[in-house]
């Protein structure tokens, strides 16, 4: 059975720091993984999608990479804003195509 | 940009009441997922419908759930009759063959008194 971690759970750092969040997952026979950003109370917002034949992939300030093999990928936040403060999810889509999510990592960005 | 749309925003129900959770997914889409949020835990995944059937679904979707496509642009989640339990939010999701990547809707917040 799939099971998606992400550490830490909750990370707290100062405006302007690069800052890696990770995301491990059992099983490596996914399709997808994608990062996700959760407002509190609100819904979830696409940040990043690797397909599973991809190494990673960049979108603004943000990097994500997917390493299969060893089940685990990494979403790089670059100069760290206050707003950037929110849960990063990550999930994966196995098999039968659901999305599988992990706990999330919650940041706060102070200013 | 074609966007999945939930209604209502926020639904709140009484114990034992039945609610309908309403989803219009993209246009284009063939596949439709419901999942749910209860508060401070992870987003879980409930059933996936295809073709007019449900194609998996979890040890969360007992009898008390269901899903339809009454039309052709509306997805449907029913709880028959509402536990304490089922306070949560549902996202609705949708995705066109071959992509794999699902698009999801802003959710319902639902809460049974």
């Amino acid at each position: 059975k799939q099971e998606v971690t992400q550490i830490p759970a909750a990370l707290s750092v100062p405006e302007g720091e690069n800052l890696v969040l990770n995301c491990s997952f059992t099983d490596s026979a996914i399709y997808n993984l994608q990062w996700f950003r959760q407002d509190p109370g609100k819904g979830l917002t696409s940040l990043l999608l690797i397909q599973s034949s991809q190494r990673e992939q960049t979108s603004g300030r943000l990097n994500a990479s997917l390493d299969k093999s060893s089940g685990r990928s990494t979403l790089y936040i670059a100069a760290s804003q206050p707003g950037d403060s929110a849960t990063y999810l990550c999930a994966v889509t196995t098999g039968t195509y659901k999305y599988i999510f992990g706990t999330g990592t919650r940041l706060k960005v102070l200013a | 940009e074609p966007e999945v749309t939930q209604t209502p925003s926020h639904q709140v129900t009484q114990m034992g009441q039945e609610v309908i959770l309403r989803c219009v997914p993209i246009s284009n889409h063939l596949y439709f997922y419901w999942y749910r949020q209860i508060l401070g835990q992870k987003v879980e995944f409930l059933v996936s419908f295809y073709n007019n059937e449900i194609s998996e679904k979890s040890e969360i979707f007992d009898d008390q759930f269901s899903v339809e496509r009454p039309d052709g642009s509306n997805f449907t989640l029913k709880i028959r009759s509402t536990k304490l339990e089922d306070s949560a939010m549902y996202f609705c999701a949708s995705y066109r063959s071959g992509s794999y990547e699902q698009y999801f809707g802003p959710g319902t917040r639902l809460t049974v008194t």
